[in-house]
Order: C-alpha cells, then structure tokens, then sequence
C-alpha cells in the first residue's frame, strides 16, 4: 500500500542552524501539508501547499520557514534559523482529491 | 477560530468492552471529521473519514458518527483488544476545500487483557 515517507526520522542540531525535512507524498495525491506535534500538546497545523504554492498557512508558519517541491516527488518544510521552540515531532501528510489525509511516520527535530 | 476538545483524556478498560470516545468542535462549518490512531513516539494512522454530509461511518469493529448541528463526533470501538491500546485523535477539516485539520488532544486508551 502507497504511503508517505519523511526523511530524518531524527535530526539533532544546534540553535540558528537550517535544517530541512524532507517528505516524499503518496505519487498521485495533489495536496501536501505539514504538521507538528510538541511533546504532550496537541497536532498543529503548519501549512498546506497546492499546485505549486501554499494554500494556507497558520502564524507558527512565519518567516523562518518555507516548503517547497523541488521535484515531482519531494516535499520539503526548511526552518532557516532553528530556535529551541521549534524541537518538535514534524509530521508531513498528503491527500488526492478525496480528503483522507495520510500521514508519514513524522521528523523528531531536537534543537540545542 | 476553530477548537476541538476530547474527552476522557485517558481510558482503562477491560479486554472485550465496547467503548465511546467523544470529540466536540466549535465551528459547524467542518468540511469534513477524521479519526486517527497514534502509536507511542509514531505517525498518525487513519481510521475513519466523515463527510459533513453523512452522519456516520464504518470500518470493522470501529464506528464513527458525526453531529454537525451539537458540534459532536463519537468513535464508538467494539470488543476492544490490548493491540487497541494507543492514543486516538479526531481532527476537523476547515471550511475551505485545503483540507487543514485542527486537532483534538486526544484520549489515551489501554485495554489490559
């Protein structure tokens, strides 16, 4: 069965370093999101990305952090200049145009 | 601005009773209601979509309704099993077609055998 993968499942850095996750969606879905998850709080949404650009994006999403799809395969979430704030599980999903969305195993991202 | 509220956190019970897990929403206007399923430290597993048209939904032993009008949804699990042990979160879809959820906090479940 197709599935979403994401690429660290672990990535440890030091505070004001770039890091980027990388998620590789279901081939034939059209929409992308991201999501994070801080320890013992609540999934939130981060941004959703269609045809090319983002369709909608929640204020965690400011200006430190971009997605893009390089390719037709990748989709990749790059926090330019990690604070401590930002460790958290990092969950990609994607969706055709029926609305299940599936979620990869997720990105645990620890700043120092 | 959209919350979502689950209740109990948490739950213990026996191998083979059938349990309800709640969730309430405040905005009515979801477009759709998704259950998942979350393993320790793991991704989230989908269990159950429900459109906003439709009043429940079914997949094996699981059962999920929708009350768009109260804000409600139950995941309703029959004779549950130890392998049912994990957290489970509903989450509802925005009132755009982008389809960004916002989540529950989620009700850890332990059947013990």
């Amino acid at each position: 069965e197709p599935e979403v993968t994401q690429t660290p499942s672990h990535q440890v850095t030091q505070m004001g370093q770039e890091v980027i996750l990388r998620c590789v969606p279901i081939s034939n879905h059209l929409y992308f999101y991201w999501y994070r998850q801080i320890l013992g709080q609540k999934v939130e949404f981060l941004v959703s990305f269609y045809n090319n650009e983002i369709s909608e994006k929640s204020e965690i999403f400011d200006d430190q952090f971009s997605v893009e799809r390089p390719d037709g395969s990748n989709f990749t979430l790059k926090i330019r200049s990690t604070k401590l704030e930002d460790s958290a599980m990092y969950f990609c999903a994607s969706r055709a145009v029926q609305e299940t969305q599936y979620f990869g195993p997720g990105t645990r991202l620890l700043v120092l | 601005k959209q919350e979502v509220t689950q209740i109990p956190a948490a739950l213990s019970v026996p191998e083979g009773e059938n349990l309800v897990l709640n969730c309430s929403f405040t905005d009515s206007a979801i477009y759709n209601l998704q259950w998942f399923r979350q393993d320790p430290g793991k991704g989230l597993t989908s269990l159950l979509l429900i459109q906003s048209s439709q009043r429940e939904q079914t997949s094996g032993r699981l059962n999920a309704s929708l009350d768009k009008s109260s804000g409600r949804s139950t995941l309703y699990i029959a004779a549950s099993q130890p392998g049912d042990s994990a957290t489970y979160l509903c989450a509802g879809a925005g009132g755009t077609s982008y389809g960004k959820l916002t989540f529950g906090q989620g009700t850890i479940l332990t059947v013990h055998p």
